[in-house]
């Protein structure tokens, strides 16, 4: 079962525009919802987060805004750079449970000069 | 920073071989987790650990033993590899829930694993 949902698979800005990655989830006791990147040949490193506790982080060019009632979440990539050219994943978990996170499908994102 | 070391890098194997994949972290990290990477499906938990001797089952644990004999090391191991299990295998470790750094994962560099 698909725990945390993201789209669009592949997304293609110019440089310079706002990239726009969406996500959602189902599970109500997901707490933690923290992106990653993955560039060509590397492993995942952890980007931007947020707690459910605001709806807005920002860190930079990167921002988090999140729903809680409709259980959805998109990272904003301002002014994109070819060099943010990469894979996004968004996941989620729970932080009073022995469990482990959720990752999304991934949305290849690709900045042209 | 967190240092997450995966062995081997890549590795070829026979259908209906025995195949070991291991981890290795550094920072007394209690989580331990196995994700596997295929295209269109992002990171898929196969198994994950949150103390020594003792491991869990995520979401698409078929085919798949693990094993954490200790903090530090947590293996995957596939007692009969089929060639569906050809995927990128990334280890991961995160300090225990809750604390400051609730749940960041840090990764290890992969392994591709061909099953041939």
């Amino acid at each position: 079962q698909q725990q945390v949902r993201q789209s669009p698979q592949s997304l293609t800005v110019w440089e310079g525009e706002t990239a726009i990655l969406n996500c959602s989830y189902e599970d109500s006791t997901f707490d933690y919802f923290p992106w990653y990147h993955q560039f060509p040949g590397e492993s995942p490193a952890l980007l931007i987060a947020i707690r459910p506790v605001s709806n807005k982080k920002e860190d930079g060019r990167f921002t988090i805004f999140f729903n809680k009632r409709e259980k959805k979440f998109s990272l904003h990539i301002a002014d994109s750079q070819p060099g943010d050219s990469a894979t996004y994943f968004c996941a989620a978990s729970e932080g009073n449970n022995n469990n482990a996170p959720r990752f999304g499908a991934g949305t290849k994102l690709s900045v042209k000069p | 920073e967190a240092a997450v070391t995966q062995s081997p890098r890549s590795k070829v194997a026979v259908t209906g071989g025995k195949v070991t994949l291991s981890c290795h972290q550094t920072n007394n990290h209690d989580y331990m987790y196995w994700y596997r990477q295929d295209t269109g499906h992002g990171l898929r938990l196969i198994h994950y650990s949150y103390v020594a001797d003792s491991t869990e089952k995520g979401d698409i644990p078929d085919g798949y033993k693990a094993s954490r004999p200790s903090q530090e090391n947590f293996s995957l191991i596939l007692e009969l590899a089929s060639l569906s299990q050809t995927a990128v295998y990334f280890c991961a470790s995160s300090d225990r829930l809750g604390g400051r750094y609730q749940n960041t994962l840090y990764f290890g560099a992969g392994t591709r694993l061909s099953v041939l």
